[in-house]
């Protein structure tokens, strides 16, 4: 079926460092990939919409210029949080849907980010 | 908008037990319906999904019907293992939110042997 790969699943970093993840469609080509986050013991929350050669379209009080959003392939989506703090620290999954299945959400194994 | 209201947590039921996770929803038309499972520091897994008023989703012992007439979509298993302590998301998919999904806030299930 098809996998979602989504890399690094954890990673510490200082407090005013930037990290990125990447989020990898193995099987299929991903035209559109989703990043969420999620705090301990609480929901998804979306945060953008990642477009393959366009801009990412940002959820309300989402800092598109903290978190940055680059889909530059069809199998590659990358989130990387800018000038990390404490209060970034949280779970980030991504999400892509394989071409022609309706519904088919497929979701990364997601990034624990623990900012230091 | 659209929003998804689950049963907070946390379960906690015996092995063989009966489990019921209530899910209610808000959304213009008919949308899509799911429940994820979440295995701790794991992303998401479909557990199953229905697409249409009365269409019941079923996969490994779990099922769901879709119920227009009372926005419901309730997760049952009638008898559960250790292995299914997780936690389970509902959530929609509006048919006019294109290709977003809208979560619950997601139940804690915890099985003791």
């Amino acid at each position: 079926g098809a996998v979602v790969s989504q890399h690094p699943s954890w990673v510490i970093c200082k407090s005013g460092t930037s990290v990125k993840i990447e989020c990898r469609s193995l099987d299929f080509q991903a035209t559109t990939m989703f990043w969420y986050r999620q705090f301990p013991k609480q929901s998804l929350m979306l945060m953008a919409t990642s477009n393959e050669g366009s801009k990412a379209t940002y959820e309300q009080g989402v800092e598109k210029d903290k978190f940055l959003i680059n889909h530059a392939s069809l199998t590659l989506s990358t989130l990387t949080v800018t000038s990390a703090h404490p209060e970034d620290s949280s779970f980030y999954i991504c999400s892509a849907i394989p071409g022609g299945l309706v519904d088919g959400y497929t979701f990364g194994s997601g990034t624990r980010l623990t900012v230091v | 908008g659209d929003s998804v209201t689950q049963m907070e947590g946390p379960v906690t039921l015996s092995e063989e037990a009966c489990l019921t996770i209530n899910c209610t929803y808000t959304a213009t038309g008919y949308p899509s319906l799911f429940w994820y499972v979440q295995y701790p520091g794991e992303g998401l897994q479909l557990l199953l999904k229905a697409t249409k008023a009365d269409d019941k989703g079923s996969n490994k012992g779990f099922e769901a019907t879709y119920r227009k007439e009372t926005t419901s979509f309730h997760l049952e298993k009638g008898s559960v293992q250790v292995s299914d302590s997780a936690v389970y998301f509902c959530a929609l998919r509006g048919k006019a939110a294109g290709n977003k999904l809208t979560f619950g806030g997601g139940t804690r299930v915890l099985v003791k042997p």
